[in-house]
C-alpha cells in the first residue's frame, strides 16, 4: 500500500521569501514521487518528479524537491516565493516499477503575502 | 493542441439525473484514468482503462460506469446523478511503460447537481 501524508494544509509565505512544503510518504515499493500545482479553477500540472535517478530533482518555476530514503521524505522547496506561486500543491506516489495508480496527499495551499 | 481535452467544462443538472462527460487524448498513451476532487481538494482515483481494457475499478457506485471505445477515449457515464456527486471530475493518461513518469491530466470537469 502507498500513501502520502502533506503536513500542513495552509502555508502562508511573504513574496520573495523561502518556500517549504513538507511530504512525508510509504510505500511497499521503491517509489515514485511526484509534485503537481493546481492553481484556482485550473487542472493539475506536473511540477516534478523523481523515479530513482538523482534524489534532487529540480522542476519548473524554480521549484526542486529532495528524496531522502531514510526520513521518508520529499519536501517541495523555492529560494523565493512570487505571487503566481499561490496555488494547491499535491504530493503524490506511484511504484517505480508503475503498476499502481498515483495515489494523492491533501493537499498544501500556499498562499503569498505581499 | 490540447493533451488531454474533457468536455464540458461546467455541467450543472438536477438529482436524478444521466449525465455524461467525455474525455480524449491525443498523446498516443496507453492507459487513461477518472479522478474525482471531492470539496476539500482530495483527489481519489476512480477507474483506469488500459488499451479498452478496465484495469483498476476502485469502490465508486455502481452509477458510474465508464466507456472506452478507444484507446485514445475514456468517458464517463452517470446514472441517476445525486447531490454527492458534485465535485470535479479529472481525466488523466500515462504511457502503460510509464505510470512512474506521472499522468497527463485533463482541465477537469465541474459537476454540480441541484
Amino acid at each position: 500500500a502507498q500513501s502520502v501524508t502533506q503536513l500542513d494544509s495552509h502555508v502562508s509565505v511573504s513574496e520573495g521569501t523561502p518556500v517549504l512544503l513538507r511530504c512525508n510518504y510509504s510505500s511497499s515499493y521503491s517509489p515514485s514521487l511526484f509534485w503537481y500545482v493546481q492553481h484556482p479553477n485550473k487542472g493539475l500540472q506536473l511540477l516534478l518528479k523523481y523515479t530513482s535517478a538523482a534524489t534532487l530533482v529540480k522542476g519548473i518555476n524554480g521549484f526542486e524537491a529532495e528524496f531522502k530514503k531514510s526520513e521518508t521524505s520529499f519536501h517541495l522547496t523555492k529560494p523565493s516565493a512570487h505571487m503566481s506561486d499561490a496555488a494547491e500543491y499535491f504530493c503524490v506516489v506511484s511504484s517505480v516499477s508503475g503498476n499502481t495508480p498515483l495515489v494523492f496527499g491533501k493537499g498544501t495551499r500556499l498562499s503569498v503575502i505581499a | 493542441d490540447t493533451a488531454v481535452s474533457q468536455t464540458p467544462k461546467y455541467l450543472v443538472t438536477q438529482m436524478g439525473n444521466d449525465k455524461s462527460i467525455k474525455c480524449e487524448q491525443n498523446l498516443g498513451h496507453d492507459t487513461m484514468y477518472w479522478y474525482k476532487q471531492d470539496s476539500k481538494k482530495f483527489l481519489k482515483i476512480m477507474f483506469s482503462y488500459n488499451n479498452k481494457e478496465l484495469i483498476i475499478n476502485e469502490t465508486v457506485p455502481n452509477r458510474f460506469s465508464p466507456k472506452s471505445p478507444d484507446k485514445a477515449h475514456l468517458n464517463l457515464h452517470i446514472n441517476s446523478l445525486e447531490l454527492g456527486d458534485s465535485a470535479v471530475y479529472f481525466c488523466a493518461s500515462s504511457q502503460v511503460s510509464g505510470p512512474k513518469y506521472g499522468y497527463t491530466f485533463g482541465s477537469g470537469t465541474r459537476l454540480t447537481v441541484v
